[in-house]
């Protein structure tokens, strides 16, 4: 059963940069089979798609946020990870990862239990 | 980007009713339409996708359909663990991945 899991710092300062990494277990960032999404949830703008990376390296980010990420994969460690610069208090949320199918898509099949980000200093 | 819109906003219903939500979208998405359910302090749970194609281990009282622009999520019979917030998303023209804003699913 394939299993995300994010990781990363809490609290990151106005204008620094957010990094946060997801780890997966039970399948692999090098299948041709999945794309790695980030998702994140605030109050005030619900869910919002980030973007998404394939085992091939190819990206595919959210207008809205496509100057300020960056999402790439470690396949030695079996990780994809998110880097959003320029951060304000609107990017204050929780992060999701997860994973869609690239081969029958069908939306959001797994996600992890998602880490709250907050912007603050 | 395509706007979804869910209607209502707030359903309050009780246990052993039939509860319909809908969701709009802004231009044709076919049947490129998923649902998921959400509780408080959970991630979002796949319910549907398809439109109508319910996900591994989704209960059959769940059930969704349309196409096009319009699109509903059923619950045959409401149980106690069905009061959440449901959102739709489609992935038809991508990016953006979007979704709508939700519907909260409360005990009346």
């Amino acid at each position: 059963q394939l299993q995300l899991q994010e990781s990363g710092p809490g609290l990151v300062k106005p204008s620094e940069t957010l990094s946060l990494t997801c780890s997966v277990s039970g399948g692999s960032v090098s299948s041709s089979s999945y794309y790695w999404d980030w998702i994140r949830q605030s109050p005030g703008k619900g869910l919002e798609w980030i973007g998404t990376i394939y085992y091939s390296g190819s990206t595919y980010y959210n207008p809205s946020l496509k100057s300020r990420v960056t999402i790439s994969a470690d396949t030695s460690e079996n990780q994809f990870s998110l880097k959003l610069t320029s951060v304000t208090a609107a990017d204050t949320a929780v992060y999701y990862c997860a994973r869609q199918d690239y081969l029958d898509p069908s939306g959001f099949l797994d996600w992890g239990q998602g880490t709250q980000v907050t912007v603050s200093s | 980007e395509v706007v979804m819109t869910q209607s209502p906003a707030t359903l309050s219903l009780s246990a052993g009713d039939r509860a319909t939500l809908s969701c709009r979208a802004s231009q044709s998405i076919r049947h490129k339409v998923a649902w998921y359910q959400q509780k408080p302090g959970q991630a979002p749970r796949l319910l549907i996708y398809g439109a109508s194609t319910r996900a591994t281990g989704i209960p059959v009282r769940f059930s969704g359909s349309g196409f096009g622009i319009e699109f509903t999520l059923t619950i045959s019979s409401l149980q106690s663990e069905d009061f959440a917030v449901y959102y739709c998303q489609q992935y038809n023209n991508w990016p953006p991945h979007t979704f709508g804003q939700g519907t909260k699913l409360e005990i009346k």
